[in-house]
């Protein structure tokens, strides 16, 4: 069963603006990412956050992890008609008998208007 | 995409048919993952594997085989038994001490 929940399923902007979508998982996890996916192509890597990090910067994006509540946040700044796209967070499980699987989430379609 | 090529992009099959996707990769990886993502859905896995002539089950194994018999290549069969397998499918591959995947370019497989 898939562990992480997007919210919001999509998401219509303004270049400029910024961008949130939220994430939520149900077990302990050792780290969670977010993944890029540009229509019928493959998912590209953009953060990964460990467990014992609160939060997280690269360029743009900047990625929080909350794990008394189980959920992160992807906030991208100054939004460009390029960064249309989904969204997706997965979260990498803590259970010993196998950290090297990834759980997707259902994604978030973001649509930045010129 | 990195360094995993997926063939072909697109694939038509009649029903009752098995068809094989490619997927290589000279990343030299060990673990190699097969998701299936279907219209405004997220992943699901199907098999992975994590080392040569091994692999495990995923979430979604019924109507798939797959094989590992070199580190570069893990090809997925997707079996007259399997359903419903119009979808598009990704093949990913990890190196061992990341928690990175890395992604192809998808096969979009339509069965007729």
């Amino acid at each position: 069963s898939q562990q992480g929940e997007e919210d919001p399923q999509a998401l219509s902007i303004q270049e400029g603006e910024n961008a949130t979508m939220n994430c939520s998982y149900k077990t302990s996890i050792n780290n969670l990412q977010w993944y890029r996916q540009n229509s019928g192509r493959g998912l590209v890597h953009l953060i990964l956050i460990r467990s014992n990090e609160r939060e997280k910067h690269s360029g743009r994006l900047r990625v929080t992890l909350d794990t008394s509540k189980k959920s992160s946040s992807l906030l991208i700044t100054a939004s460009r008609a390029a960064d249309t796209a989904s969204y997706f967070c997965a979260t990498a499980s803590s259970r010993a008998y196998n950290t090297d699987k990834l759980i997707f989430g259902t994604g978030t379609r973001l649509q930045v208007f010129p | 995409d990195g360094g995993i090529t997926q063939s072909p992009k697109y694939l038509f099959r009649k029903e009752g048919q098995n068809v094989t996707l490619s997927c290589e990769q000279n990343l030299n990886h060990d673990a190699m993952y097969w998701y299936r993502q279907d219209p405004g859905q997220g992943l699901r896995l199907i098999y992975y594997s994590q080392i040569v002539n091994d692999f495990q089950k995923g979430d979604i194994a019924e109507g798939y085989s797959v094989s590992r018999e070199k580190k570069e290549s893990f090809p997925l069969t997707v079996t007259s038994a399997q359903k419903n397998p119009t979808a598009f499918y990704l093949c990913a591959s990890m190196g061992s001490g990341t928690d990175t995947q890395y992604f192809g370019p998808g096969t979009r497989l339509t069965v007729l």
